[in-house]
């Protein structure tokens, strides 16, 4: 069974450029949520979406926003990138919204890095 | 709002040592709590689920305890091995509670080091 999917892996961008990353969750999961994960701060909650709709958001700015396909894929995407945004990002998905008794899976997420 | 701590931040053993990792919470309505590990520079792996209803969970050389009415989890590990050097993190499920935290709420982390 394929695990959690992110791409890119790795991505290098220039301060003020726009990213979009891509999550592909465990087939039959509806559920996905992304963390920004830095040295500094830890994991922190970005977004959940269930069913194509976003049911939390975390508090980062509005430049920071996402979105969750009909097939349960989700993109987030980050415009005008500021140096701290750096990071790694950590998609994980899970079965359910509310009663997620099979826990979250994590994917290897995508290493940003803002020169 | 939830808060997970974990302690101690950092440990470094001697190959063979059996270690416990602590991990706390401040408010025990919680859905489930998950163990993870993490490599340098790599996604979190999950090691054990113990749902609030449980006390423990085993798998292999770990063993995971839970006490919701203490707000305290612990992950036991045996006959440790240079292997086991990784991050390992502790997250509670609030089940749906949301908000601007998110339904998983995560430690710090635990950076073990096991030396041959």
């Amino acid at each position: 069974k394929a695990g959690v999917t992110q791409t890119p892996r790795y991505l290098i961008k220039t301060r003020g450029q726009q990213v979009t990353l891509s999550c592909s969750p465990i087939s039959g999961h509806r559920s996905v949520s992304w963390y920004q994960q830095t040295p500094g701060q830890g994991l922190q909650f970005l977004f959940e979406y269930f069913s194509e709709t976003q049911r939390n958001k975390g508090n980062f700015p509005g430049r920071f926003s996402g979105r969750q396909f009909s097939n349960s894929r989700s993109e987030m995407n980050v415009s005008t990138l500021e140096l701290g945004d750096s990071a790694l990002y950590l998609c994980a998905s899970s079965f359910v919204f509310r009663s997620s008794e099979g826990g979250y899976t994590f994917g290897s997420g995508t290493r940003l890095t803002v020169v | 709002k939830q808060e997970v701590t974990q302690i101690p931040a950092a440990l470094s053993v001697p190959e063979g040592e059996n270690l416990v990792l602590n991990c706390s919470f401040t408010d025990s309505a919680i859905y489930n709590l998950q163990w993870f590990r993490q490599d340098p520079g790599k996604g979190l792996t999950s090691l054990l689920l113990i749902q609030s209803s449980q006390r423990e969970q085993t798998s292999g050389r770990l063993n995971a305890s839970l006490d919701k009415s203490s707000g305290r989890s612990t992950l036991y590990i045996a006959a440790s091995q240079p292997g086991d050097s990784a991050t390992y993190l502790c997250a509670v499920h609030r089940g749906n509670y949301g908000g601007s935290q998110g339904n998983l709420i995560f430690g710090k982390g635990t950076k073990l080091s096991v030396k041959p």
